[in-house]
Protein backbone atom coordinates (compact mmCIF):
# COMPACT_ATOMS: atom_id res chain seq x y z
CA UNK A 1 0.00 0.00 0.00
CA UNK A 2 1.16 3.81 -0.60
CA UNK A 3 2.79 5.35 2.43
CA UNK A 4 3.05 8.55 3.21
CA UNK A 5 6.26 10.60 1.27
CA UNK A 6 8.65 12.70 2.17
CA UNK A 7 11.32 14.89 0.01
CA UNK A 8 13.80 15.00 0.68
CA UNK A 9 14.76 12.40 3.24
CA UNK A 10 18.33 14.03 4.12
CA UNK A 11 19.28 17.80 4.28
CA UNK A 12 21.97 19.69 5.23
CA UNK A 13 21.56 23.87 5.40
CA UNK A 14 23.90 26.41 6.91
CA UNK A 15 22.72 29.09 9.45
CA UNK A 16 20.66 31.75 7.95
CA UNK A 17 19.60 29.57 4.83
CA UNK A 18 16.17 28.35 3.88
CA UNK A 19 14.89 24.89 3.57
CA UNK A 20 11.48 23.17 2.24
CA UNK A 21 10.54 20.10 2.94
CA UNK A 22 7.49 18.27 0.73
CA UNK A 23 5.24 15.68 2.29
CA UNK A 24 3.06 13.80 -0.38
CA UNK A 25 -0.07 12.06 1.53
CA UNK A 26 -1.50 8.58 0.79
CA UNK A 27 -4.23 8.82 -1.61
CA UNK A 28 -7.55 9.89 -0.45
CA UNK A 29 -6.50 11.82 2.49
CA UNK A 30 -7.38 15.30 2.86
CA UNK A 31 -5.40 16.01 6.26
CA UNK A 32 -1.58 16.64 6.49
CA UNK A 33 0.02 17.10 9.49
CA UNK A 34 3.57 18.28 10.45
CA UNK A 35 5.76 17.80 13.68
CA UNK A 36 9.62 18.44 14.46
CA UNK A 37 11.48 15.83 16.60
CA UNK A 38 14.76 17.36 18.15
CA UNK A 39 17.22 14.84 19.24
CA UNK A 40 16.57 13.14 21.84
CA UNK A 41 12.77 14.77 22.26
CA UNK A 42 9.47 12.96 21.17
CA UNK A 43 7.79 14.62 18.58
CA UNK A 44 6.38 18.09 18.27
CA UNK A 45 3.09 19.13 16.69
CA UNK A 46 3.93 21.90 14.52
CA UNK A 47 1.16 22.24 12.18
CA UNK A 48 -2.39 21.07 10.16
CA UNK A 49 -4.34 21.29 6.67
CA UNK A 50 -7.16 19.88 5.98
CA UNK A 51 -8.57 20.49 2.36
CA UNK A 52 -5.80 23.20 1.57
CA UNK A 53 -6.47 25.84 4.96
CA UNK A 54 -4.99 25.62 8.24
CA UNK A 55 -6.67 24.18 10.53
CA UNK A 56 -4.32 24.06 13.72
CA UNK A 57 -0.97 25.51 15.24
CA UNK A 58 1.15 24.44 17.39
CA UNK A 59 4.60 25.49 18.45
CA UNK A 60 5.45 26.53 15.11
CA UNK A 61 8.32 29.00 14.95
CA UNK A 62 7.27 32.69 12.94
CA UNK A 63 10.48 31.90 10.67
CA UNK A 64 8.50 28.59 9.27
CA UNK A 65 5.72 28.55 6.76
CA UNK A 66 3.52 25.83 6.03
CA UNK A 67 0.75 25.28 2.84
CA UNK A 68 -1.25 22.67 1.27
CA UNK A 69 -1.95 22.69 -2.59
CA UNK A 70 -4.60 21.23 -4.73
CA UNK A 71 -3.44 18.17 -5.29
CA UNK A 72 -2.74 17.38 -1.49
CA UNK A 73 0.64 17.51 -1.08
CA UNK A 74 2.33 19.61 1.67
CA UNK A 75 5.40 21.93 2.36
CA UNK A 76 7.26 23.03 5.12
CA UNK A 77 9.04 25.85 4.02
CA UNK A 78 11.69 27.11 6.70
CA UNK A 79 13.84 30.38 6.72
CA UNK A 80 16.75 32.12 8.57
CA UNK A 81 17.79 28.75 9.82
CA UNK A 82 19.20 28.33 13.31
CA UNK A 83 21.39 25.41 14.85
CA UNK A 84 17.99 24.52 16.86
CA UNK A 85 16.45 23.71 14.31
CA UNK A 86 18.29 20.66 13.49
CA UNK A 87 16.24 17.70 13.72
CA UNK A 88 13.48 14.94 12.41
CA UNK A 89 10.74 16.51 10.22
CA UNK A 90 7.51 14.21 10.08
CA UNK A 91 4.95 14.40 8.18
CA UNK A 92 1.75 12.37 8.69
CA UNK A 93 -1.45 12.16 7.16
CA UNK A 94 -4.85 11.34 7.89
CA UNK A 95 -8.50 11.29 6.38
CA UNK A 96 -10.36 14.21 8.06
CA UNK A 97 -8.81 15.05 11.63
CA UNK A 98 -8.66 11.04 12.17
CA UNK A 99 -6.54 10.22 15.35
CA UNK A 100 -5.70 7.07 13.13
CA UNK A 101 -2.61 8.73 11.04
CA UNK A 102 0.09 7.39 8.93
CA UNK A 103 3.61 8.77 9.32
CA UNK A 104 6.11 9.34 6.78
CA UNK A 105 9.84 8.24 7.24
CA UNK A 106 10.89 11.76 8.23
CA UNK A 107 13.34 14.86 6.75
CA UNK A 108 16.19 14.72 9.32
CA UNK A 109 17.59 18.52 8.60
CA UNK A 110 20.83 19.56 10.03
CA UNK A 111 22.08 23.11 9.79
CA UNK A 112 25.94 23.58 10.57
CA UNK B 1 -4.78 16.11 25.04
CA UNK B 2 -6.05 14.37 28.10
CA UNK B 3 -2.58 13.98 30.00
CA UNK B 4 -1.41 9.64 30.20
CA UNK B 5 1.18 8.74 32.35
CA UNK B 6 3.36 5.66 31.06
CA UNK B 7 6.89 4.19 32.75
CA UNK B 8 9.81 5.24 31.13
CA UNK B 9 11.32 1.92 30.07
CA UNK B 10 10.18 -1.73 30.40
CA UNK B 11 12.51 -4.96 29.06
CA UNK B 12 10.61 -8.22 27.70
CA UNK B 13 12.03 -11.36 26.83
CA UNK B 14 11.95 -11.96 22.80
CA UNK B 15 8.89 -14.54 22.55
CA UNK B 16 6.83 -13.38 25.44
CA UNK B 17 4.25 -10.95 26.00
CA UNK B 18 5.04 -7.70 26.48
CA UNK B 19 2.34 -5.93 28.86
CA UNK B 20 2.40 -1.84 28.69
CA UNK B 21 0.62 -0.16 30.92
CA UNK B 22 -0.89 3.43 30.69
CA UNK B 23 -3.03 5.50 33.15
CA UNK B 24 -5.52 8.24 31.83
CA UNK B 25 -7.16 9.13 34.79
CA UNK B 26 -8.95 12.09 33.48
CA UNK B 27 -10.51 10.66 30.29
CA UNK B 28 -14.11 11.71 28.99
CA UNK B 29 -16.53 9.30 28.46
CA UNK B 30 -15.74 9.78 24.40
CA UNK B 31 -12.15 9.94 24.01
CA UNK B 32 -10.52 7.12 22.67
CA UNK B 33 -7.38 5.06 23.36
CA UNK B 34 -4.25 5.29 20.73
CA UNK B 35 -1.80 3.61 20.82
CA UNK B 36 1.37 4.88 18.39
CA UNK B 37 5.27 3.48 18.71
CA UNK B 38 8.51 4.53 17.38
CA UNK B 39 11.19 3.05 16.40
CA UNK B 40 14.41 4.31 16.87
CA UNK B 41 14.40 7.80 13.85
CA UNK B 42 11.86 6.26 11.99
CA UNK B 43 7.85 7.62 11.73
CA UNK B 44 5.78 7.20 15.05
CA UNK B 45 3.38 4.07 13.52
CA UNK B 46 -0.09 3.20 14.55
CA UNK B 47 -0.52 0.35 16.35
CA UNK B 48 -4.29 -0.04 17.95
CA UNK B 49 -7.05 2.21 19.56
CA UNK B 50 -10.23 1.23 21.68
CA UNK B 51 -13.28 3.02 23.40
CA UNK B 52 -13.95 0.91 26.03
CA UNK B 53 -14.10 -2.80 24.96
CA UNK B 54 -11.02 -4.74 24.57
CA UNK B 55 -9.46 -4.27 21.06
CA UNK B 56 -7.63 -6.78 18.52
CA UNK B 57 -5.52 -6.63 15.73
CA UNK B 58 -2.84 -8.33 14.02
CA UNK B 59 0.26 -6.23 15.90
CA UNK B 60 -1.45 -6.58 19.56
CA UNK B 61 -4.37 -6.38 22.20
CA UNK B 62 -5.64 -3.46 23.88
CA UNK B 63 -7.39 -3.97 27.50
CA UNK B 64 -9.06 -1.28 29.16
CA UNK B 65 -9.86 -1.46 32.72
CA UNK B 66 -13.72 -1.13 32.82
CA UNK B 67 -13.60 2.71 34.51
CA UNK B 68 -11.37 3.81 31.79
CA UNK B 69 -8.74 5.15 33.52
CA UNK B 70 -6.39 2.69 32.35
CA UNK B 71 -5.32 0.26 29.65
CA UNK B 72 -2.57 -2.38 28.84
CA UNK B 73 -0.97 -2.69 24.96
CA UNK B 74 -0.27 -6.50 24.60
CA UNK B 75 2.01 -7.70 22.14
CA UNK B 76 1.84 -11.07 22.42
CA UNK B 77 5.15 -12.57 21.23
CA UNK B 78 7.55 -9.68 21.33
CA UNK B 79 10.43 -9.80 18.92
CA UNK B 80 13.53 -8.13 18.31
CA UNK B 81 11.87 -5.84 15.97
CA UNK B 82 9.67 -4.19 18.37
CA UNK B 83 12.12 -3.01 20.07
CA UNK B 84 10.91 1.16 19.73
CA UNK B 85 9.18 3.88 22.62
CA UNK B 86 5.45 3.36 22.94
CA UNK B 87 3.23 6.31 23.06
CA UNK B 88 -0.21 5.79 24.55
CA UNK B 89 -2.49 8.80 23.44
CA UNK B 90 -5.68 10.15 24.56
CA UNK B 91 -6.84 13.08 21.67
CA UNK B 92 -8.69 16.17 22.82
CA UNK B 93 -12.75 15.85 21.27
CA UNK B 94 -12.01 19.16 19.57
CA UNK B 95 -11.73 19.29 16.16
CA UNK B 96 -8.50 20.11 15.32
CA UNK B 97 -6.84 17.35 17.62
CA UNK B 98 -3.00 17.82 17.58
CA UNK B 99 -2.58 14.38 18.76
CA UNK B 100 0.40 15.42 21.30
CA UNK B 101 2.79 12.76 22.03
CA UNK B 102 3.88 12.94 25.51
CA UNK B 103 6.50 11.02 27.68
CA UNK B 104 6.39 7.05 26.22
CA UNK B 105 8.06 3.85 27.48
CA UNK B 106 11.19 2.19 25.37
CA UNK B 107 10.37 -0.86 25.29
CA UNK B 108 13.58 -3.56 25.27
CA UNK B 109 13.36 -6.84 23.66
CA UNK B 110 16.28 -8.71 24.95
CA UNK B 111 17.26 -11.62 22.87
Amino acid sequence: AAGVIQSPRHLIKEKRETATLKCYPIPRHDTVYWYQQGPGQDPQFLISFYEKMQSDKGSIPDRFSAQQFSDYHSELNMSSLELGDSALYFCASSFVFSDRRDFGPGTRLTVT
Amino acid sequence: DAKTTQPPSMDCAEGRAANLPCNHSTISGNEYVYWYRQIHSQGPQYIIHGLKNNETNEMASLIITEDRKSSTLILPHATLRDTAVYYCIVPDSGSARQLTFGSGTQLTVLP
